[in-house]
C-alpha cells in the first residue's frame, strides 16, 4: 500500500521569501510517481511539477522545485519567490501501478498563505 | 486546447435520491479517474475509465458507479445517498498513466 504523509497543515511566508512544503511517501514499488498539486479555494486541482523515481535530477518548473531525497523517502516543494496568488491548499500525491491501471494517492495537504 | 469539464458546479440532493456528475475529459486524453474530497482531506480514489471500461476501483461502495463514452467524458452515478456522500467530486482525464489533469469539481450536499 502507498501512504503520503504532510505533516504541516498550515503556512505562513511573506511575499516574495520562498518557502519549503514537505512530503514524505512510503512504498514498496520499485517504480513510482510523485506530484505536487495545486487546489485554490475553488476547488479545482491544478498539476503543478513531477517527479519519477528513476529520475537522477530533480524537477523544476518555474518557480517549482521538488527536492527529492529517494533515501530518505521525501518529496518537499519549494516555491520561490512567493507570490499572493499562491494562497492555497498543496497536495503531494503518488501515482500507484496496480494491476493494469494506476491511481493517485494523496496526502492530506497543506495550506499556504503568502503575506504582502 | 479545452481543459477538464465537470457539471454541474453545485449540487444540493436528499438523503436516498441518485445523482449523476458529468465529465468531459480534456482533448486527446482516454483515460478518466474518479476522486471524493471530503472537507479538510485529501481526494480518495473512487474509480478509473479506460476505453469505456472501468479498469480499477477503490474502497467505494458498488452505488457507486460510473461509465466512459466512445468521446471518452464520464459520468458518476451514486445511488440511495448518504449524509456522508457530501463532497467535492473530482474528475481527472489523462493519457492512460500520464499525468491527471483535473476539472474544477461537482460541489455535492446532500440532506
Amino acid at each position: 500500500a502507498q501512504k503520503i504523509t504532510q505533516t504541516q497543515p498550515g503556512m505562513f511566508v511573506q511575499e516574495k521569501e520562498a518557502v519549503t512544503l514537505d512530503c514524505t511517501y512510503d512504498t514498496s514499488d520499485p517504480s513510482y510517481g510523485l506530484f505536487w498539486y495545486k487546489q485554490p479555494s475553488s476547488g479545482e486541482m491544478i498539476f503543478l511539477i513531477y517527479q519519477g523515481s528513476y529520475d537522477q535530477q530533480n524537477a523544476t518548473e518555474g518557480r517549482y522545485s521538488l527536492n527529492f531525497q529517494k533515501a530518505r523517502k521525501s518529496a518537499n516543494l519549494v516555491i520561490s519567490a512567493s507570490q499572493l496568488g499562491d494562497s492555497a491548499m498543496y497536495f503531494c500525491a503518488m501515482r500507484a501501478r496496480n494491476s493494469g491501471y494506476s491511481t493517485l494517492t494523496f496526502g492530506k495537504g497543506t495550506m499556504l498563505l503568502v503575506s504582502p | 486546447e479545452t481543459g477538464v469539464t465537470q457539471s454541474p458546479t453545485h449540487l444540493i440532493k436528499t438523503r436516498g435520491q441518485q445523482v449523476t456528475l458529468r465529465c468531459s475529459s480534456q482533448s486527446g486524453h482516454n483515460t478518466v479517474s474518479w476522486y471524493q474530497q471530503a472537507l479538510g482531506q485529501g481526494p480518495q480514489f473512487i474509480f478509473q475509465y479506460y476505453r469505456e471500461e472501468e479498469n480499477g476501483r477503490g474502497n467505494f461502495p458498488p452505488r457507486f458507479s460510473g461509465l466512459q463514452f466512445p468521446n471518452y467524458s464520464s459520468e458518476l452515478n451514486v445511488n440511495a445517498l448518504e449524509l456522508d456522500d457530501s463532497a467535492l467530486y473530482l474528475c481527472a482525464s489523462s493519457l492512460m498513466s500520464d499525468t491527471q489533469y483535473f476539472g474544477p469539481g461537482t460541489r455535492l450536499t446532500v440532506l
